[in-house]
C-alpha cells in the first residue's frame, strides 16, 4: 500500500464523545500535518510534526490533541467537540528538508458533531 | 502573514476548451513556492503543478500551465483541452517552507460535455 491513508472515512460523534482520527503514510516522509477543511473557507493548518516533534500549533482549541508516535503515523484525538468542529479533516505528509516538496494528502475524515 | 486569494468561487468550461483560474497572494518575501492542487469528489488533494518564485519561466505539466507574474503577485492556472475528469475543486497554495503552506478558498471547476 502506498500514499497517505486516513481512517475512518466518516465519523459521527456526540459532543461528549471521545474519538481519534488516524493517519498513516507509506512514502518515507519525515513531516506530517493536520488540516481542517470547512466549506467555502481556505484549508486551515492545525498541526505540523517534523521528525516526530511538533513544530506548529496554530491556536487550535485544546479539545483537539495530536499525537505522532513515529514518522509514519499521526493521530488526532478529539474530545468534547462543538458542532462548528464539523468539517473534513485532512492529513498530509512531505519531505521536510526539500524546500518545495509538495504535500501528499489522504482522502480525509468527514467529521460530523451532533 | 501570507494570504492567498482565489476570486472565482465557481467556474465552468466546455469540454476541449481552455479555462484560466485566478490566484493572487500577498507576501513581502522574495523567495517562496507556489502550488496548484486539485481535489476531485474522492476528496484526495492532488498536486497539479508547482513554481519556484526565483524561476522566471512558467511551469508546465502537460495540459496544465501557469502564468506567474511576480510583480503583480499573481499565479493563474491554465487548463487546455479540458476533460471531464478535470472537474474538481482547485486550490492555489503559497509556501515559504513546508511547515507553513497557505491555501486559498478554492475554485469549483465544472467541465461540461
Amino acid at each position: 500500500e502506498t500514499g497517505v491513508t486516513q481512517t475512518p472515512r466518516h465519523l459521527v460523534m456526540g459532543m461528549t464523545n471521545k474519538k481519534s482520527l488516524k493517519c498513516e503514510q507509506h512514502l518515507g516522509h519525515n513531516a506530517m500535518y493536520w488540516y481542517k477543511q470547512s466549506a467555502k473557507k481556505p484549508l486551515e493548518l492545525m498541526f505540523v510534526y517534523s521528525l516526530e516533534e511538533r513544530v506548529e500549533n496554530n491556536s487550535v482549541p485544546s479539545r483537539f490533541s495530536p499525537e505522532c508516535p513515529n514518522s509514519s503515523h499521526l493521530f488526532l484525538h478529539l474530545h468534547t467537540l462543538q458542532p462548528e468542529d464539523s468539517a473534513l479533516y485532512l492529513c498530509a505528509s512531505s519531505q521536510d528538508e526539500v524546500p518545495n516538496s509538495p504535500l501528499h494528502f489522504g482522502n480525509g475524515t468527514r467529521l460530523t458533531v451532533t | 502573514a501570507q494570504t492567498v486569494t482565489q476570486s472565482q468561487p465557481e467556474m465552468s468550461v466546455q469540454e476541449a476548451e481552455t479555462v484560466t483560474l485566478s490566484c493572487t497572494y500577498d507576501t513581502s518575501e522574495s523567495n517562496y513556492y507556489l502550488f496548484w492542487y486539485k481535489q476531485p469528489p474522492s476528496r484526495q488533494m492532488i498536486l497539479v503543478i508547482r513554481q519556484e518564485a526565483y524561476k522566471q519561466q512558467n511551469a508546465t505539466e502537460n495540459r496544465f500551465s501557469v502564468n506567474f507574474q511576480k510583480a503583480a503577485k499573481s499565479f493563474s492556472l491554465k487548463i487546455s483541452d479540458s476533460q471531464l475528469g478535470d472537474t474538481a475543486m482547485y486550490f492555489c497554495a503559497f509556501s515559504l517552507n513546508n511547515n507553513d503552506m497557505r491555501f486559498g478558498a478554492g475554485t469549483r471547476l465544472t467541465v461540461k460535455p
